[in-house]
C-alpha cells in the first residue's frame, strides 16, 4: 500500500512568517492530495486538494504544490495568523483508499 | 458545523462495559468510515461503508463491532475493550469511496 511520509512534526513561526509542510508518498498510482486542518478539540476539516493533473493550487493565503516526478507535494501558508495554529495533515489517495501523514502541529507566535 | 455528527463527544468506560458510539451525515453521501486516531501516528483506517454495505475491515479486532443502519448513520459498538483502545475515534462520509471525505468532530474514548 501507500506510504506518506510528513515533516516536519513540529513548526513555529512567527506571526506574519510563511509556513512549509512537506509530505512524500511512495505509490505513483495516488492521484488526489488533500491537507486537512485540525484544531484541539476539532476533527480534520479540509483546506485544499490538489489533484494529479495540476501542479499548483492557490486558495488566498494557502497553496499547495505538487511534484509527481519527486513524489512530494506540499503546503505553504502565507502571512500566517495566530488562528493558523493548528495540526494540518496531508492525505494520498491510493486506490479508493486515503493514507495519511502522522500531522505537523503549526504554531504561529504573536 | 462539519456536516457530520458524532456523539458522545466524550466517553469513559472500564474494560467490562459495553458502549456504542454514534455518528450521522447531513450530506447526502453514500459512503461512511470510521477512523482510529492515537499520538504520534496516522489515521488508522477501520471500516468503510458504501450503500450500507461494509466493503473494508482492516483488521480490527471483534471487541469492535460497526452498524450502518442506512447512508446517513454509523455506530461503533464497543465491549471489553483494554486501555490502548483510548483514542480518538472520528467518523467520516463522502460521496464515494475514493472521493474527498469530510470529518466529524470525533468522540474521545478512554478506557480505564
Amino acid at each position: 500500500g501507500e506510504n506518506v511520509e510528513q515533516h516536519p512534526s513540529t513548526l513555529s513561526v512567527q506571526e506574519g512568517d510563511s509556513a512549509v509542510i512537506k509530505c512524500t508518498y511512495s505509490d505513483s498510482a495516488s492521484n488526489y492530495f488533500p491537507w486537512y486542518k485540525q484544531e484541539l478539540g476539532k476533527g480534520p476539516q479540509l483546506i485544499i486538494d490538489i489533484r494529479s493533473n495540476v501542479g499548483e493550487k492557490k486558495d488566498q493565503r494557502i497553496a499547495v504544490t505538487l511534484n509527481k516526478t519527486a513524489k512530494h507535494f506540499s503546503l505553504h501558508i502565507t502571512e500566517t495568523q495566530p488562528e493558523d495554529s493548528a495540526v494540518y495533515f496531508c492525505a494520498a489517495l491510493d486506490l479508493d483508499q486515503f493514507y495519511f501523514g502522522t500531522g505537523t502541529s503549526l504554531t504561529v507566535i504573536p | 458545523e462539519t456536516g457530520v455528527t458524532q456523539t458522545p463527544r466524550h466517553l469513559v468506560m472500564g474494560m467490562t462495559n459495553k458502549k456504542s458510539l454514534k455518528c450521522e451525515q447531513h450530506l447526502g453521501h453514500n459512503a461512511m468510515y470510521w477512523y482510529k486516531q492515537s499520538a504520534k501516528k496516522p489515521l488508522e483506517l477501520m471500516f468503510v461503508y458504501n450503500f450500507k454495505e461494509q466493503t473494508e475491515n482492516n483488521s480490527v479486532p471483534s471487541r469492535f463491532s460497526p452498524e450502518c443502519p442506512n447512508s446517513s448513520h454509523l455506530f461503533l459498538h464497543l465491549h471489553t475493550l483494554q486501555p490502548e483502545d483510548s483514542a480518538l475515534y472520528l467518523c467520516a462520509s463522502s460521496q464515494a469511496p475514493g472521493r474527498t471525505i469530510y470529518f466529524g468532530e470525533g468522540s474521545w474514548l478512554t478506557v480505564v
